[in-house]
């Protein structure tokens, strides 16, 4: 089956460091989305990417998807208290079936 | 725009009864998914409905079952409950199918005893 990993599984960050996670699959993408959700909510959009090698930014968030179009990461610059949450990267296969990956679970430490 | 809405928010059954969860999307969103949160999991596709259509399914046994009304609103069905059936139940719903961004509810909790 197609696999989904995303890592790490958790971050614990001092304020103001740097955050990175990692998504990758097995099979070639069609588009991958990203999106958090912080605790006891539920999973907001941020961001689709599409084309290989896509670099997107917003504000202090930057999204990749690689050139084999396989992985993607999302990375926080000076990580803030409101970005804590889980961080989901959802993989699209030609099917356009949605796969959840496991999340990375940021918390900050103040 | 009013947002994705799940009925009810919280749930308790046993071991054997079954369930129907309520899902309203978005006004002239067409497309509907299902998706079961449990912390061992993660979030899990269910299915997913456009124009009252399944177009795609997970890997679920099929006392999971659902559909979708003329008026785009869905419901979820799960026969005789499981424990391990205990999880957070969200629902998404999006302009067309599998075309971002999702908008999910706020889910339902169900709780099996």
């Amino acid at each position: 089956g197609q696999q989904v990993m995303q890592i790490p599984q958790y971050q614990h960050v001092q304020e103001g460091e740097d955050f990175t996670t990692y998504c990758n699959s097995s099979t070639t993408l069609s588009n991958i989305q990203w999106y958090k959700q912080r605790p006891g909510g539920h999973p907001v959009f941020l961001i689709q990417l599409v084309k290989s090698g896509e670099v997107k930014k917003q504000k202090r968030l930057t999204f990749q998807f690689g050139e084999a179009k396989k992985n993607s990461s999302l990375h926080i610059t000076a990580t803030q208290t409101t970005d804590v949450g889980t961080y989901f990267c959802t993989l699209v296969f030609g099917n356009e079936k949605l796969t959840f990956g496991t999340g990375t679970r940021l918390t900050i430490i103040p | 725009k009013a947002g994705v809405t799940q009925t009810p928010r919280y749930l308790i059954k046993t071991r054997g009864q079954q369930v129907t969860l309520s899902c309203s999307p978005i006004s002239g969103h067409r497309s509907v998914s299902w998706y079961q949160q449990t912390p061992g999991q993660g979030l899990q596709f269910l299915f997913e409905y456009f124009s009252e259509t399944q177009r795609n399914k997970g890997n679920f046994p099929g006392r999971f079952s659902g559909r979708q009304f003329s008026n785009s609103r869905s419901e979820m069905n799960v026969s005789t409950l499981e424990l391990g059936d205990s999880a957070l139940y969200l629902c998404a719903s999006s302009p067309s199918a599998a075309v971002p961004p999702l908008h999910f509810g706020n889910g339902t909790r169900l709780t099996v005893t």
